[in-house]
């Protein structure tokens, strides 16, 4: 069973910055997309990005991009998310997810979806 | 404002059926799924592909799709049904993109 483990818990201030971890057991690690999501308080999910395991090409969504980036260790199975320059509006629930998508030729449509997710880690920016 | 529209709260009597839409232009190409989100905890998939429920959703949830329109049916909902849903999809650019969300209240 596929399970992924997010790191605790941050408190940072303003400029700093931070690295959270996504660590993925259950699966070859190298045949995992994962997915960061990004949950604002009270707000919706937002799709930030995903890394590729095999090759650790990051892909980043508008709005991600500079302060943000994915990277793998894969040596423990693990993708990271570092965010810096932290801002009051970084504080969120961040969720790494891992992916599946293909091709439906019968039908002719294309289908992805996030079937795995950590528990989130929350990042909270303050002075 | 995302390119996925979903109406922001519907509500439901107990054991009855409701439907949660999801419009946008990719769905016309791309499968939705769909995530329930209970306050709290992270999501989870309940619909993925044409109409798929992981292991463990329970087969009141199925999913459909009719031009640009996506749907979540719940037939027969349950009090724990009670969440926020999420689509999922694809923007312009090709890439994952999220619905607003639809609170559902199950009354």
């Amino acid at each position: 069973q596929v399970q992924l483990v997010q790191s605790g818990s941050e408190l940072k201030k303003p400029g700093a910055s931070v690295k959270i971890s996504c660590k993925a057991s259950g699966c070859t690690f190298a045949s995992c997309t994962l997915n960061w999501v990004r949950q604002a308080p009270g707000q919706g999910l937002e799709w930030m990005g995903w890394i590729n395991t095999n090759t650790g090409n990051p892909t980043y969504a508008q709005g991600f991009t500079g302060r943000f980036v994915f990277s793998l260790d894969t040596s423990v199975s693990t993708a990271y998310l570092q965010i810096s320059s932290l801002k009051a509006e970084d504080t969120a629930v961040y969720y790494c997810a891992r992916s599946s998508s293909g091709y439906d030729s019968w039908a002719g449509y294309y289908y992805y979806y996030m079937d795995v997710w950590g528990k989130g880690t929350t990042v909270t920016v303050s002075s | 404002s995302s390119e996925l529209t979903q109406d922001p709260a519907v509500s439901v009597a107990l054991g009855q059926t409701v439907r949660i839409t999801c419009q946008g232009d990719s769905l016309r190409n791309y499968y939705a799924s769909w995530y329930q989100q209970k306050p709290g905890q992270a999501p989870v998939l309940v619909i993925y592909g044409k109409n798929n429920r992981p292991s463990g959703i329970p087969d009141r949830f199925s999913g459909s799709t009719s031009g640009n329109t996506a749907s979540l049916t719940i037939t027969g909902a349950q009090a724990e049904d009670e969440a926020d849903y999420y689509c999922n999809s694809r923007d312009r650019s090709g890439h994952p993109v999220f619905g607003g969300g639809t609170k559902l209240t199950v009354l």
